[in-house]
């Protein structure tokens, strides 16, 4: 069965410090893969998304970086943390266009 | 711009009652609508998906419309109990190569005893 990790489920760190949030999938090949972050009381907005390995496109400049090392695997990363990239972030991935699949997301608090 | 407009913002209602969640549109290329429920701290859980032609779709006591002409879909959700208590969230597929969703800001949902 086709299944997604996403951890740590809680992070707490802080400003300054560095940041990776790792994502797995399992049961299929060359997803598509994506990061979201939903900060307090806002919708969800795409950051990165990837159609293959090392192939990554960014949807807002911001302090994050992501990469995707192997097919089901994709990282998102900061050097140095800022207050503003606290939030929920959310891996998914598809393989189709109807087929969506989210992870169950890390709550960052940068302090 | 691509975007997804919910409404109510927030809405309360009674155990058992039902409501009726709204959800305007104007992204462009269409290729399908989700409706997504999503529990705090969790991720989403899809409830329904529909494509341009399809007009309702149902999952048990959720019964979602789209009118692809006004481009306007609502969420019903009948004989509500507390656990439908959550954030339901209207999504957008453009369709495109990168498979792209976008979002709206949802409707927070509070069923109360």
């Amino acid at each position: 069965s086709q299944t997604i990790h996403q951890w740590p489920a809680t992070l707490v760190q802080p400003v300054g410090s560095p940041l990776s949030l790792e994502c797995t999938v399992e049961g299929t090949s060359n997803p598509n893969l994506y990061w979201y972050r939903q900060a307090a009381g806002r919708g969800l907005q795409l950051l990165f998304y990837s159609v293959g390995i090392g192939q990554i496109s960014s949807e807002v400049p911001q302090n994050l970086s992501a990469s995707r090392p192997q097919d089901r695997q994709f990282i998102l990363s900061s050097k140095k943390l800022l207050l503003s990239d606290s939030g929920f972030y959310l891996c998914a991935w598809s393989v189709t266009v109807y087929g969506y699949t989210f992870g169950s997301g890390t709550r960052l608090t940068v302090v | 711009k691509n975007q997804v407009e919910q409404s109510p913002q927030s809405l309360i209602i009674l155990e058992g009652k039902n409501c009726t969640l709204q959800c305007n549109y104007t992204v462009s290329p269409f290729s399908n609508l989700r409706w997504y429920k999503q529990d705090t701290g969790r991720g989403p859980v899809s409830l329904t998906i529909m494509t341009f032609s399809e007009n309702t779709k149902s999952n048990g006591r959720y019964t979602a419309t789209l009118d692809a002409d006004t481009k306007q879909s609502s969420l019903h959700i009948t004989a509500s109990q507390l656990s439908d208590s959550a954030s339901y969230i209207c999504v957008v597929n453009d369709g495109g190569a990168t498979n792209k969703l976008i979002f709206g800001t949802g409707t927070l949902l509070a069923v109360q005893p």
